[in-house]
């Protein structure tokens, strides 16, 4: 299989704190890896693209100073939300393209942000 | 710039056959996917369709017509377990990569 884990499910933050989550493809290299925020009853919104080794590509609107993305490694990469406010609060996913392994995107099990 | 269209909900019986249809405007097309989401729970993938055709894993169907920038997924046999929001998605090359890019869900509703 290909399993995606993210860490951790949830967090509760107050207003002005920083928060880090991760996302770790367990049992296969990912050279990209890409972060979605997702609003109760609302579609998955891509965020960035994180490809291991080189900056983040954020997409339109996304302010990249305030979501800092890390690809330091084939199975790791990191989303801090910086200064987190309340309207922060969403469902963030991330996903993981096996590299060479084509088009099937493998999904985490999401981190549930609230803030404070 | 990219969109995609499917209905905002769908209700259907236990049994029953459902064809949820995706409609899509996009640069740089590679193919068409359908993702599950359970509330609270990841996308499960269900599906891919890069050429024109019907595409057929067990109960679930996916078919793509390039030409219409049309496709549908189609469950057959409903069960309760069903209910879920279904996600029509886009691969496109922008921007230097290969993304997702996801439609606004069909919430699928079965009853007994």
């Amino acid at each position: 299989g290909a399993v995606v884990s993210q860490h951790p499910s949830w967090v509760i933050c107050k207003s002005g704190t920083s928060v880090k989550i991760e996302c770790r493809s367990l049992d296969f290299q990912a050279t990209t890896m890409f972060w979605y925020r997702q609003f109760p009853k609302q579609s998955l919104m891509l965020m960035a693209t994180s490809n291991e080794g080189s900056k983040a590509t954020y997409e339109q609107g996304v302010e990249k100073d305030k979501f800092l993305i890390n690809h330091a490694s084939l199975t790791l990469s990191t989303l801090t939300v910086t200064s987190a406010h309340p309207e922060d609060s969403s469902f963030y996913i991330c996903s993981a393209l096996r590299t060479g392994g084509g088009y099937e995107q493998y999904f985490g099990p999401g981190t549930r942000l609230t803030v404070t | 710039g990219q969109s995609l269209e499917q209905p905002s909900e769908v209700t259907a019986v236990e049994g029953a056959i459902v064809q949820i249809n995706c409609t899509y405007q996009t640069s740089g097309f590679y193919g068409l996917s359908w993702y599950q989401q359970h509330d609270g729970g990841a996308p499960t993938f269900l599906s891919y369709n890069a050429l024109d055709g019907l595409e057929e894993t067990g109960r679930f169907s996916s078919f793509l017509s390039r030409s219409d920038s049309y496709g549908y997924l189609l469950l057959q046999e409903l069960q309760m377990k069903d209910s879920a929001s279904y996600f029509c998605a886009v691969s496109a090359y922008s921007g230097g990569y290969n993304k997702l890019i996801f439609g606004a869900g069909t919430r699928l509703a079965v009853h007994p």
